[in-house]
């Protein structure tokens, strides 16, 4: 089955810097890869999201880029506020969308 | 307007109990999951349906039981509960099949084994 690896685990950036997630897949069918963001205590929210047939996508100060070839993709957020202090969790969905696999998650600390 | 509503938010039992999480969506989804959270906070899938079938299960013990009425609910039942099943359970739906798009999650059910 799919396995998705998420890499660093612990993740401390002082404020106004760029964090960088990555993952990898191994299913080669996957051909979906969303972002949820998970602050503590509530439920995981999708922060942004790629299709296999797109290399980058940005939205304001996050992008995502996708190398199917590699089988990896990453997060990129940019100029990092306190209230992205989160869990991030990278995914990917194969079997026609009826499975969504995590990667282990992130903990993102902004410090001031 | 809650999209995906789990009830109970918070569930404390003894070991042995039987125990319902109850799961709704008004988003017209077709598919429903359950997924386990753990204290390290792995999201793991226990089960996935579509259209009221069984799709996956990921090697659940058989004492996790999912049903599902109808498109818009998907229950879980589980049985002589053990210390080991205290987790986040969330419930969430997506579009059906194919058409590969954004799960949303219930607000999570907290379940403490005693």
């Amino acid at each position: 089955g799919e396995n998705v690896e998420q890499h660093p685990s612990t993740l401390s950036v002082q404020e106004g810097d760029s964090a960088v997630i990555k993952c990898t897949y191994s299913d080669s069918a996957s051909n979906y890869f969303p972002w949820y963001k998970q602050e503590l205590g509530k439920r995981p929210q999708l922060i942004i999201d790629i299709r296999s047939n797109v290399g980058e996508k940005k939205d304001q100060r996050i992008a995502v880029t996708l190398n199917k070839t590699a089988k990896h993709f990453s997060l990129h957020i940019t100029e990092t506020q306190p209230e992205d202090s989160a869990v991030y969790f990278c995914a990917a969905s194969t079997r026609g969308g009826n499975k969504l696999t995590f990667g282990t998650g992130t903990q993102l600390k902004v410090e001031l | 307007d809650t999209a995906v509503s789990q009830t109970p938010k918070y569930l404390v039992t003894q070991m042995g109990n039987d125990k319902s999480i109850k799961c709704e969506q008004n988003l017209g989804h077709d598919t429903m999951y359950w997924y386990k959270q753990d204290s390290k906070k792995f999201l793991k899938i226990m089960f996935s349906y579509n259209n009221k079938e069984l799709i996956i299960n990921e090697t659940v013990p058989n004492r996790f039981s999912p049903k599902s009425p109808d498109k818009a609910h998907l229950n879980l039942h589980i049985n002589s509960l053990e210390l080991g099943d205290s987790a986040v359970y969330f419930c969430a739906s997506s579009k059906s099949t194919g058409v590969l798009g954004e799960a949303f999650f219930g607000q999570g059910t907290r379940l403490t084994v005693v």
